[in-house]
């Protein structure tokens, strides 16, 4: 089946850090990927959706400065957190997709960023 | 506005009883339809997905879920419940007619608590 590979999985860091997340698919080709923000106990919350190749649309209230997403190739897609504070401390979780509509997302493991 | 409701935060079952997790959407059009379980600290994982075609639909896990377009809903269902079932469901939403967006939507999620 489809496999998404998220990394890291876990990463604290010093408030003011960059931190760089990576969403790969593994044996598939992914045209969209969508990041996602998830707080405890709760719904997968939407950051923004790229397509390889263009720059990613990025939900309201996302801000595209500090959230940095980059969708080079058709199996790799990046968030970079800029300056992370600790308010940014969260579960971020990836999915890849092809780009039909009636295809599922594929999800990654998920990275969970705490920033002291 | 389009939506995805899951009405029940928690459902809690004994061990060998059956479950039903709901799932009601409003949109315009027929959508495709996902559940999705994510076990904690997980990313998600498909259980099954709805495109056309016979609306009843087999999963992995030995869950299955209804199509009922008269009610607008997508119900999971597991005739008997493993302890290891104990995980958070997220159904989920795609219209086709976003305009090629194929944005998903999710529900907030249904947490299944299972008792020996």
């Amino acid at each position: 089946g489809a496999v998404v590979s998220q990394h890291p999985s876990w990463v604290i860091c010093k408030s003011g850090t960059s931190v760089k997340i990576e969403c790969r698919s593994l044996d598939f080709q992914a045209t969209t990927m969508f990041w996602y923000r998830q707080f405890p106990k709760q719904s997968l919350m939407l950051m923004a959706t790229s397509n390889e190749g263009s720059k990613a649309t990025y939900e309201q209230g996302v801000e595209k400065d500090k959230f940095l997403i980059n969708h080079a190739s058709l199996t790799l897609s990046t968030l970079t957190v800029t300056s992370a504070h600790p308010e940014d401390s969260s579960f971020y979780i990836c999915s890849a997709r092809d780009r039909e509509a009636n295809q599922p997302q594929h999800f990654g493991d998920g990275t969970r960023l705490s920033i002291l | 506005a389009q939506s995805v409701t899951q009405p029940d935060i928690h459902i809690t079952v004994s061990e060998g009883a059956s479950l039903e997790l709901r799932c009601n959407y409003s949109y315009g059009a027929t959508p495709y339809l996902f559940w999705y379980v994510q076990s904690p600290g997980q990313g998600l994982q498909l259980l099954l997905k709805y495109f056309s075609g016979d609306t009843l639909v087999q999963g992995i896990k030995g869950f299955e879920a209804e199509f009922k377009r008269s009610q607008s809903s997508f119900n999971l269902r597991k005739p008997s419940v493993h302890w290891s079932d104990a995980a958070e469901y997220f159904c989920a939403v795609v219209s086709p007619a976003s305009g090629g967006s194929y944005i998903p939507t999710f529900g907030r999620g249904t947490s299944l608590i299972v008792h020996p």
